[in-house]
């Protein structure tokens, strides 16, 4: 059963910091991971896709890292905002359409 | 355009009742989802269907009855909810297989 772990469970910088959020997942054969973003009481916003073939992708201040060997993602945002203040959810997807998802980690930017 | 539409917002239902929730897509997506999120907790598949035929139901109490009734609508009938099936309710729609998935912005469900 595949199991997705996100470390930290919380975040609190300054503004303009680099940070780096992570994910790990227990089973390697994924097909992709995907990063979403969710303010309170919303939905989730797509931040990126990496599919299992590729090591990284970027938008913006955003880049995410996938090493499917050893079950691991980064995904490091650049110069961070207050308006960066959200949940960050990992999930990977494996044999069909269901994605797993990892419990979040809620970033604070503070002015 | 990339976004799913989901009705309504919020809603409050007795135990009794039976209401609706309305997904709708636009963009030629051939999978949708239903998830449920609980407070604080990430979340959690319910129902898939794809090419308008459900394949994966995760489980959920037959009082959760979802439907797909053409490719760009997805439903989900509710009839004597509990009070712990109050949740926010995500809609989600992707192509078929390894995909991007885009969610809705979720209903708010309170059963009283």
């Amino acid at each position: 059963k595949q199991e997705v772990t996100q470390i930290p469970a919380a975040l609190s910088v300054p503004e303009g910091e680099n940070l780096v959020l992570n994910c790990s997942f227990t089973d390697s054969a994924i097909y992709n991971l995907q990063w979403f973003r969710q303010d309170p009481g919303k939905g989730l916003t797509s931040l990126l896709l990496i599919q299992s073939s590729q090591r990284e992708q970027t938008s913006g201040r955003l880049n995410a890292s996938l090493d499917k060997s050893s079950g691991r993602s980064t995904l490091y945002i650049a110069a961070s905002q207050p308006g960066d203040s959200a949940t960050y959810l990992c999930a990977v997807q494996g044999g069909s359409e269901k994605l797993v998802f990892g419990k979040g980690t809620k970033l604070t930017v503070n002015p | 355009d990339t976004e799913v539409t989901q009705t309504p917002k919020h809603l409050v239902m007795g135990m009794t009742n039976k209401k609706s929730l309305k997904c709708e897509q636009h963009m030629g997506h051939r999978a949708m989802y239903w998830y449920k999120q609980k407070a604080k907790k990430p979340p959690e598949l319910m129902f898939v269907y794809s090419y308008e035929k459900l394949s994966i139901n995760e489980s959920v109490p037959s009082r959760f009855s979802p439907e797909c009734p053409n490719s760009s609508l997805l439903n989900l009938h509710l009839h004597a909810l509990q009070p712990e099936d109050s949740a926010l309710y995500l809609c989600a729609s992707s192509q078929v297989g390894s995909a991007e998935q885009y969610f809705g912005p979720g209903t708010r469900l309170t059963v009283t």
